[in-house]
């Protein structure tokens, strides 16, 4: 089963900043499996990045994904206020089917 | 407008069981995998399991097995999880996997409350 970590938990930046979020794989995956997201409070999750480094559709071009085998990181140029929230990353593999998530990053106003 | 819409809030006493329902709007239902996700009061995100687009195919996360059962007819899917206990008290999401494998869809949330 592929654990992925996170970090850091708490990321504190103001709006303009740059925000850059990391997450590792207990071992090395397949990029077309991982995706992330974000999450508001009271709200469902919302796709972000598929693929690894693929824009899911109406997500702002600020937001960019990348990395390979175990590392893997998100990255918010310019941060605007709304896009302070939660982040996770998620992992799926095909067999058997199964999904894991990390654990999140909080993303925080300065 | 792709929607997914949950049933409502449920309140249970622990060794009950709960079934939580999600219909879908304005995609091709039938065609996809759903898979349900919960999350813990201040926690994170957990995958419980999926079903296959004809119904006839699922897998549970080990946690659940035994406990968990996911269904769906031509408009719903449902998640039932039997033997609760607090620890359940939670927001139970549904959510639409593409071919891809990621969620694009994803229902508002039914709070699932277990307390004696």
């Amino acid at each position: 089963e592929v654990v992925l970590t996170q970090s850091p938990i708490t990321l504190s930046l103001s709006p303009g900043e740059r925000a850059t979020l990391s997450c590792r794989a207990s071992q090395s995956v397949n990029i077309k499996y991982l995706a992330w997201y974000q999450q508001k409070s009271g709200q469902p999750p919302r796709l972000l990045i598929y693929g690894a480094s693929g824009r899911a559709t109406g997500v702002p071009d600020r937001f960019s994904g990348g990395g390979s085998g175990t590392d893997f990181t998100l990255t918010i140029t310019r941060l605007e206020p709304e896009d302070f929230a939660v982040y996770y990353c998620q992992h799926f593999g095909s067999s058997p089917p199964r999904y894991t998530f990390g654990q999140g990053t909080k993303l925080e106003i300065k | 407008q792709v929607h997914l819409v949950q049933s409502g809030a449920e309140v249970k006493k622990p060794g009950a069981s709960v079934k939580v329902a999600c219909r879908a709007f304005g995609f091709s239902f039938t065609s996809d995998y759903m898979q349900w996700v919960r999350q813990a009061p201040g926690q994170g995100l957990e995958w419980m399991g999926l079903i296959n687009p004809s119904g006839d195919g699922t897998a549970y996360a080990q946690k659940f097995q035994g406990r968990v059962s996911m269904t769906r007819d031509t408009s719903t899917v449902y998640m039932e999880l039997s033997r609760l206990r607090s620890e359940d008290t939670a927001v139970y999401y549904c959510a639409r996997i593409t071919s891809a494998g990621p969620n694009d869809y994803w229902g508002q949330g039914t709070l699932v409350t277990v307390s004696s």
